[in-house]
């Protein structure tokens, strides 16, 4: 079942808007993570959180930002989108790494 | 050398044959694998994951771990069309708090 919600699932937005992607889990996780994927490529691990008020960057440079002020939510937003930030948003959760990772249902994002 | 690797692909098997998925790893201090399954354009879903040498099997999949030669594999038995997806191999190393995913190997089931 999906306990990892990712809103808007599709989004169309002009050059230079600021978006805000959501991304909620009910399920109490401590670590959350945004990655960046083309189609047919590899996931690129862009923003990452250890807890409230936690975040680091991750492997590939984005010019997006992440807060986390509540353990259930992680929005990530881009101040002025360009049609390079079209991809597929990820957002993923876990309790403890060794378990995996819960993947939400992700957003696609394309600008124009 | 990247810390995860897989064949791209695609891997072709016919249906009901068996599918061999392979990866390896660059850090010996690598202790959790992970097996996902992204259908194009969905998010990856966790099929299996294994921290034992050996194998571990659940339903038509197994899971295969290998720490000396430091390789994974998956192994799908009775293919299905339905399986045709890609396979992401991941890694979980030391106290790090994060996954290392391979890029996926592409397996294409056909009738």
């Amino acid at each position: 079942e999906a306990d990892i919600y990712q809103t808007p699932r599709y989004l169309v937005i002009g050059t230079g808007k600021k978006i805000t992607l959501e991304c909620s889990q009910t399920m109490g996780h401590d670590k959350m993570y945004w990655y960046q994927q083309d189609p047919g490529m590899e996931l690129h691990l862009i923003h990452y959180s250890y807890g409230v008020n936690s975040t680091e960057k991750g492997d590939l440079s984005s010019e997006s930002t992440v807060s986390r002020i509540r353990t259930e939510h992680f929005p990530l937003t881009l101040e002025s989108a360009r049609p390079s930030h079209t991809s597929q948003y990820l957002c993923a959760s876990s309790e403890y790494v060794e378990a995996g990772y819960t993947f939400g249902s992700g957003t696609r994002l394309t600008v124009v | 050398q990247k810390e995860v690797e897989q064949n791209s692909g695609p891997l072709s098997v016919p249906e009901g044959a068996i599918a061999s998925l392979n990866c390896t790893y660059s850090d010996r201090g690598s202790q959790s694998f992970f097996w996902y399954r992204q259908y194009s354009g969905k998010s990856p879903e966790l099929i299996m994951f294994i921290y034992s040498n050996g194998d571990k099997e659940d339903g038509r999949f197994t899971a295969q771990l290998n720490k000396a030669s430091q390789y994974v594999s998956l192994l799908i038995r009775d293919s299905q069309p339905s399986d045709s997806a890609t396979y992401l191999c991941a890694a979980h190393t030391g106290t790090a708090s994060k996954l290392t995913f391979g890029t996926g190997t592409r397996l294409q089931v056909t009738l």
